[in-house]
């Protein structure tokens, strides 16, 4: 399997825009989805498929992609936004691999 | 709303087996391939463990390679992972998550597994 690399954190003022990158060399060819998990609960799907956001996710959750790095972005960022949040991909072998995490502060 | 709700976690000893379970509710189980995803106490998520709707795929991380087996019986619409020659880095929250296309839609609440003399 491979790694996928994300920043530790991320520190945002209410309001403001935060961005959260993933890098990894096979992700120009395979999909990325995203979680946000909060403190003592279990891990809820974002965005999947790059850029599509599950039924019930707000429109202020958004992911791009740019060769090997995609990005997550949180436009409007509110208090209830701080958490970690975890890139995943697949690999060619049917193993499923996380990013690192990335921790969001909301000032 | 599908529920998955998962038991079995406890306090084991290095080298001893523990099975877990995931009960799944309000979801056509069968037709969902699951998997098993565990996070380390203060760490991030790992993937461990996957198995097919009808059970003819299963994978495994290299963590886990050999010492633990994902099973399901879908007539009860339970997933288990059976963790034999546990480790100290064993000890994570366990989780169990359906998968479609890649990604992990509906997630339990886990069930805590400790691994220590």
């Amino acid at each position: 399997s491979y790694e996928l690399t994300q920043p530790p954190s991320v520190s945002v003022s209410p309001g403001q825009t935060a961005r959260i990158t993933c890098s990894g060399d096979a992700l120009s060819d395979q999909y990325t989805y995203w979680y946000q998990q909060r403190p003592g609960q279990a891990p809820v799907l974002l965005i999947f498929k790059d850029d599509e956001r599950p039924s019930g996710i707000p429109e202020r959750f958004s992911g791009s992609t740019s060769g090997t790095t995609v990005t997550l972005t949180i436009s409007g960022v509110q208090a209830e936004d701080e958490a970690d949040y975890y890139c995943q991909s697949a690999d060619s072998s049917g193993s499923y691999v996380f990013g690192s995490g990335t921790k969001v502060t909301v000032l | 709303e599908a529920q998955l709700v998962e038991s079995g976690g406890g306090l084991v000893r290095p080298g001893g087996s523990l099975r877990l379970s995931c009960a799944a509710s309000e979801l056509t189980f069968s037709n969902h391939a699951m998997n098993w995803v565990r996070q380390a106490p203060g760490k991030g998520l790992e993937w461990i463990s996957y198995i097919s709707g009808r059970n003819t795929t299963i994978y495994y991380a290299d963590s886990v390679k050999g010492r633990f087996t994902i099973s399901r019986d879908n007539s009860k619409n339970l997933l288990f992972l059976h963790m034999n020659s546990l480790k100290a880095e064993d000890t994570a929250v366990y989780y169990c998550a359906t998968s479609f296309i890649d990604a992990f839609h509906i997630w339990g609440q886990g069930t805590m597994v400790t691994v220590s003399s």
